[in-house]
């Protein structure tokens, strides 16, 4: 099973700053099957980026992804008071799903 | 395009839940259907799927058989069916429409989830 870690598990950022979000995957994965979630508390999590680069509907384009082969990145060009939340990076495996631990994005 | 979880509750350990996922506007028989977990302050937790037409099923290794996953199409509805659960088994339980396109796949949308509490 494909391990994915996330990088750094908190960060500390002021509104206006550049956001930078690692996810790692234990062995190379196709650029198909990487996401990204955005989650806030008491809510479920809400797609943001799908196939590491591909931005969903409806999502600002301060929001970025890239990457290939084991190493992800999600970068937030400008953070808004409500980019503050955790961030999951997901390996899509139909049968076999796995999530990062999460980054938690924290006003400083 | 709505995915609505029901079913959770508190119960003992060692008892059974079924949870429903019901589903509105969008064509439910052609989408399979994801159900994760996340335990209280915890990450996100893959526990299973079901493809559109039923026939197929695939489990997270850490449930070692107890949850059954099912659906009615005719309903618009997935089940999660969790028997000999335990405490380690409380959490949200989230449903999420799985979805593809230029060979890129995804889980959107995600329901608001269901409670589930083990406990004596």
């Amino acid at each position: 099973e494909i391990v994915m870690m996330q990088s750094p598990g908190t960060l500390s950022l002021s509104p206006g700053e550049r956001a930078t979000l690692s996810c790692r995957a234990s062995q190379s994965v196709s650029n198909n099957n990487l996401v990204w979630y955005q989650q806030k508390p008491g809510q479920a999590p809400r797609l943001l980026i799908y196939g590491t680069s591909n931005r969903a509907t409806g999502i600002p384009d301060r929001f970025s992804g890239s990457g290939s082969g084991t190493d992800f990145t999600l970068t937030i060009s400008r953070l808004e008071p409500e980019d503050f939340a955790m961030y999951y990076c997901q390996h899509y495996v139909t049968s076999r799903n796995t999530f990062g631990q999460g980054t938690k994005l924290e006003i400083k | 395009e709505q995915l609505v979880e029901s079913g959770g509750g508190v119960v003992q350990p060692g008892t059974s839940l079924r949870l429903s996922c019901a589903a509105s506007g969008f064509t439910f028989s052609t989408y399979g259907i994801h159900w994760v977990r996340q335990a209280p302050g915890k990450g996100l937790e893959w526990v299973a799927v079901i493809w559109h037409d039923g026939s197929k099923e695939y489990y997270a290794d850490s449930l070692k058989g107890r949850f059954t996953i099912s659906r009615d199409n005719s309903k618009n509805r997935v089940y999660l069916q969790m028997n000999s659960l335990r405490v380690e088994d409380t959490a949200v339980y989230y449903c999420a429409r799985d979805v593809w396109g230029n060979a890129d796949y995804w889980f959107d949308p995600w329901g608001q989830g269901t409670l589930v509490t083990v406990s004596s």
